[in-house]
C-alpha cells in the first residue's frame, strides 16, 4: 500500500499559486518527503524534498508542519507548461535503516487552464 | 535524466514471447528499480535492487525477472507468464540514504 494520500486531480488558471497536500499519516522518523513532476511518456522528475519546516528552490516550496503527517507543495505563478501529474512520496525507512521499497501513491493531476 | 538509458523507446512482442528491457545507467548510484505505469495510472513498483547481485520483489512481481550483476545494469525480462504486459516501463536510480530517485525516459511495450 502507498503511504501516501493526495487529491485525484486540480484545476488552475495560469499566474495563480497552486498549492497540493499529501497525506503521510505513517511516516517514519527517518523519512523524507519528495516531490516529483512528470509529463505523460516521460520518466518522473525530482522538484523538491524536506523533512520538517519548509524547504524552497527556484520551482517550488514545500511545507511541512511539526506533526509531518502531511506536506504541501506550493508552485508559484503557475503557467500552462506546469500541467503535468504530482506525486508525493515518503521515504523507506524502517527503524534506522533503508528498506529501498519506495511506493508511489496515484498521485494529483494539475490542469492549468489560460 | 541523462545518466539513465533504456532503450529502446518503443518495443512490439507478439504474446508468449519472453522480451528483456534494458537500464543502464552512469550515476555510479547503489539502487535501481524497475516500476510500470499503466494509462492514467500512478507507478507501480516491480522489482528493486540496493546493491549488486541482490534484489526485492515489488508489489507486483510476477511475470518478471531481474538481474543486477553489475552495478550499471539492472535489465528487467517481461515473461510470457505476465498476463498484461503491455504497459509503460520506467527505470530509476537512487544514491544512499533519502537521496531522491532519478528516471530514464522509460520504454513503452506493445505486446499483440
Amino acid at each position: 500500500l502507498a503511504k501516501t494520500t493526495q487529491p485525484i486531480s486540480m484545476d488552475s488558471y495560469e499566474g495563480q499559486e497552486v498549492n497540493i497536500t499529501c497525506s503521510h499519516n505513517n511516516i517514519a522518523t527517518n523519512d523524507y518527503i519528495t516531490w516529483y513532476q512528470q509529463f505523460p511518456s516521460q520518466g518522473p522528475r525530482f522538484i523538491i524534498q524536506g523533512y520538517k519546516t519548509k524547504v524552497t528552490n527556484e520551482v517550488a516550496s514545500l511545507f511541512i508542519p511539526a506533526d509531518r503527517k502531511s506536506s504541501t507543495l506550493s508552485l508559484p505563478r503557475v503557467s500552462l507548461s506546469d500541467t503535468a501529474v504530482y506525486y508525493c512520496l515518503v521515504g523507506d525507512f524502517h527503524g534506522s535503516s533503508n528498506t529501498g521499497k519506495l511506493i508511489f501513491g496515484q498521485g494529483t493531476t494539475l490542469q492549468v487552464k489560460p | 535524466d541523462g545518466g539513465i538509458t533504456q532503450s529502446p523507446k518503443y518495443l512490439f512482442r507478439k504474446e508468449g514471447q519472453n522480451v528483456t528491457l534494458s537500464c543502464e545507467q552512469n550515476l555510479n548510484h547503489d539502487a535501481m528499480y524497475w516500476y510500470r505505469q499503466d494509462p492514467g495510472q500512478g507507478l507501480r513498483l516491480i522489482y528493486y535492487s540496493q546493491i549488486v547481485n541482490d534484489f526485492q520483489k515489488g508489489d507486483i512481481a510476477e511475470g518478471y525477472s531481474v538481474s543486477r550483476e553489475k552495478k550499471e545494469s539492472f535489465p528487467l525480462t517481461v515473461t510470457s507468464a505476465q498476463k498484461n504486459p503491455t504497459a509503460f516501463y520506467l527505470c530509476a536510480t537512487r544514491d544512499r540514504g533519502n537521496s531522491p530517485l532519478h528516471f530514464g525516459n522509460g520504454t513503452r511495450l506493445t505486446v499483440t
